[in-house]
């Protein structure tokens, strides 16, 4: 089946340091990839998306290549804000298909 | 665009009694979601419906659980009795879906419902 592993938190940065999150996938062909982010008491919303290998998706500064060699899809961005503190969720839905499936999520505090 | 409805936002309850959720999608969305999300569990999809149809209730956890969707606008989550251990955050999404297109569509989250089952 489908599944989606990243990296536990919590993650602590400070403002303006550079921030990685890990993601990796299994599922069979070519799957749609996401980033959702969570900030405190909301629901979910779509940061970025890739739907083919070697596309970027990039938003509000975060970036992510979907890499199908090394089935990989990790979220980076340069310089992070105080207000970049939340939960993030790497997610895949299947060809043809639209089922979510989340990986476990990763917090993250950017203290100033 | 009001985005995903939820109704109520905060819920508490004892245990034993019936719960009802409510969501309202995105006008024109034709596929909607119902998740839960625990610190232990973390996100759970629970039962999924395209077009008012009940595709995947493989996430639906026992029988006191149960959704329905009546028409495009409107669904409910029930939980009949009501235990604590179901004390979470209940989401709600929608998205469009069209079959045999890539699975690019984005799914629309509701500001959830935070139940608390004493």
């Amino acid at each position: 089946g489908n599944s989606v592993t990243q990296m536990e938190g919590p993650v602590t940065l400070s403002e303006e340091a550079f921030l990685t999150i890990n993601c990796t996938y299994t599922a069979t062909g070519y799957p749609s990839l996401f980033w959702y982010v969570q900030y405190p008491g909301e629901g979910l919303q779509l940061l970025l998306k890739a739907t083919k290998a070697d596309d970027k998706g990039s938003n509000k500064g975060f970036e992510a290549t979907y890499r199908k060699e090394t089935t990989s899809f990790h979220l980076e961005k340069g310089s992070v804000q105080v207000s970049d503190s939340a939960v993030y969720f790497c997610a895949l839905t299947p060809p043809a298909g639209n089922k979510l499936t989340f990986g476990g999520g990763t917090r993250v505090l950017v203290k100033p | 665009d009001a985005g995903v409805i939820q109704s109520p936002r905060h819920e508490v309850t004892e245990m034993g009694q019936e719960v009802t959720l409510r969501c309202k999608p995105i006008s024109g969305h034709n596929s909607l979601f119902w998740y839960r999300q625990t610190m232990m569990r973390g996100l759970e999809l629970l039962i999924y419906f395209n077009n008012n149809v009940p595709i995947d209730d493989s996430g639906m956890p026992e029988d006191r659980f149960s959704a329905k969707m009546p028409n495009a606008s409107f669904s409910t989550l029930k939980i009949q009795p009501s235990e604590p251990r179901d004390s979470a955050v209940y989401f709600c999404a929608s998205s469009g879906f069209r079959r045999g297109l890539a699975s690019n569509l984005e799914q629309f989250f509701g500001p959830g419902t935070r139940l608390t089952v004493l």
